[in-house]
């Protein structure tokens, strides 16, 4: 059974910080990978995703990470600001053959201090 | 619609109570997830449609839930017999197609379900 830890739980920052957040799942035959965003109150947005062929993509101050044979992620977020202010979560899906579930992390809570 | 519309936003019941939580999906989307989240977890996965059908339901955690689709659109989430454990937030999510694939999923605002 697959299963994903995020690392920290929680995390606070002063304004201007690069941060990194860190993903791992226990089972390295994953299809894709994804990051979301969740602010209080409402649905998950997704941030980036990449396949498991891919090492790396970018969106702004954001970039993941993934190294599929160690089964890690990580989430880099540059000049941190209080917008950025959510809970992170990193979700694997499944190979290609086992549906289209996904399999979640349990978040990053992260704060952003102006 | 713009988005994935979820309704009721919250609800609170009383143990024992039956409950329909009701998904709205983007127009077009032809696949459409069901997830739970407990407070301070990650979203689990319930059920995943694809058109009218429930391709993969195996994440639905007892016979007390069900969940329907009967025209490829709308999606209603059924609880029956509720327990004060059926309590957490539900979200909804559709994709242009399931299975295999990049589709990015978009997510609902959830309803949030307390049982008593």
């Amino acid at each position: 059974k697959q299963e994903v830890t995020q690392i920290p739980a929680a995390l606070s920052v002063p304004e201007g910080e690069n941060l990194v957040l860190n993903c791992s799942f226990t089972d390295s035959a994953i299809y894709n990978l994804q990051w979301f965003r969740q602010d209080p109150g409402k649905g998950l947005t997704s941030l980036l995703l990449i396949q498991s062929s891919q090492r790396e993509q970018t969106s702004g101050r954001l970039n993941a990470s993934l190294d599929k044979s160690s089964g890690r992620s990580t989430l880099y977020i540059a000049a941190s600001q209080p917008g950025d202010s959510a809970t992170y979560l990193c979700a694997v899906k499944r190979g290609e053959t086992s549906g289209s579930r996904l399999t979640f992390g349990e978040g990053t809570q992260l704060t952003v201090n102006p | 619609g713009a988005g994935v519309s979820q309704t009721p936003s919250n609800k609170v019941t009383e143990k024992g109570k039956y409950v329909e939580l009701r998904c709205d999906p983007i127009s077009g989307h032809t696949a459409l997830y069901w997830y739970r989240q407990s407070l301070g977890q990650g979203p689990e996965f319930l059920i995943y449609f694809q058109g009218t059908g429930a391709a993969d339901d195996s994440g639905l955690p007892n016979d007390r839930f069900f969940a329907v689709r009967p025209e490829g659109s709308v999606s209603t989430l059924k609880i029956q017999r509720t327990e004060r454990g059926d309590s957490a937030v539900y979200l909804c999510a559709s994709s242009l197609r399931g299975g295999s694939g990049a589709n990015v999923l978009t997510f609902g605002a959830g309803s949030r379900l307390t049982v008593l």
